[in-house]
């Protein structure tokens, strides 16, 4: 099946850092998701991108649905611990609207 | 306001034994999934169902059967467990017309 591929796999970083992850994959994606995933919980929405070029905010947020609409980006400012978990990025694989492809996440750590 | 309701929330079994893990949602949705994680791995789908009384295999359905009891349940069993099914399993739903899944918390089985 459609692979989507995510890096980095995990993230090391300061508090007030700011945060960049993006999640590659060799065919088209009508749509693009982002979830967290905390310790001991289920993935949960973050932000969904529609449209190439398109760029959405939820807070210190913001992702990007890359042109080629072969890429998507999650940008997170001013981490704080609270930020630490697992990204995943998200698409329906073309042609089926029922399943969603997950990549295998990001791993982010925030240091105080 | 519960969601999607996964019981029971870790489980040891024997290699041989069987077992069936149990996920409903109240949120009127039709399509309902079962997605297995591993590390390194993200979420891999196993079988879904989108709607009452259909279901469909995924990219990693062998050794699992499925049940769409109504449209509030989904069960996933497994006959015969084997160490490689160690896993966290996680239920979801979906909502007609969108693409944001609402997850379970998981149910976290040891095979042994």
């Amino acid at each position: 099946g459609q692979q989507l591929n995510q890096s980095p796999q995990s993230m090391f970083i300061q508090e007030g850092e700011d945060v960049s992850m993006n999640c590659t994959s060799s065919s088209i994606f009508n749509t693009w998701l982002w979830y967290k995933q905390e310790p001991g919980e289920g993935p949960v929405l973050l932000i969904a991108l529609y449209k190439a070029g398109e760029l959405t905010s939820n807070g210190r947020l913001t992702a990007q649905f890359g042109i080629t609409r072969k890429d998507s980006f999650l940008n997170i400012s001013a981490s704080i611990p609270s930020d630490v978990g697992i990204y995943f990025c998200a698409g329906p694989p073309s042609g089926s609207a029922r399943q969603l492809t997950f990549g295998s996440g990001t791993q982010l750590t925030v240091l105080p | 306001n519960a969601g999607v309701t996964q019981t029971p929330k870790f489980q040891v079994l024997k290699t041989g034994q069987s077992m069936t893990l149990q996920c409903a949602q109240d949120m009127n949705h039709n399509s309902m999934y079962w997605y297995r994680q591993d590390p390194g791995m993200g979420l891999r789908l196993i079988y879904y169902s989108a709607s009452e009384g259909t279901t469909d295999k995924g990219e990693v359905p062998n050794g699992y059967n499925v049940s769409r009891l109504n449209k509030r349940e989904f069960s996933l069993r497994l006959e015969s467990a084997a160490p490689s099914q160690t896993s966290v399993y996680f239920c979801a739903s979906r909502g007609q017309g969108s693409y944001g899944y609402t997850f379970g918390s998981g149910t976290r089985l040891t095979v042994v």
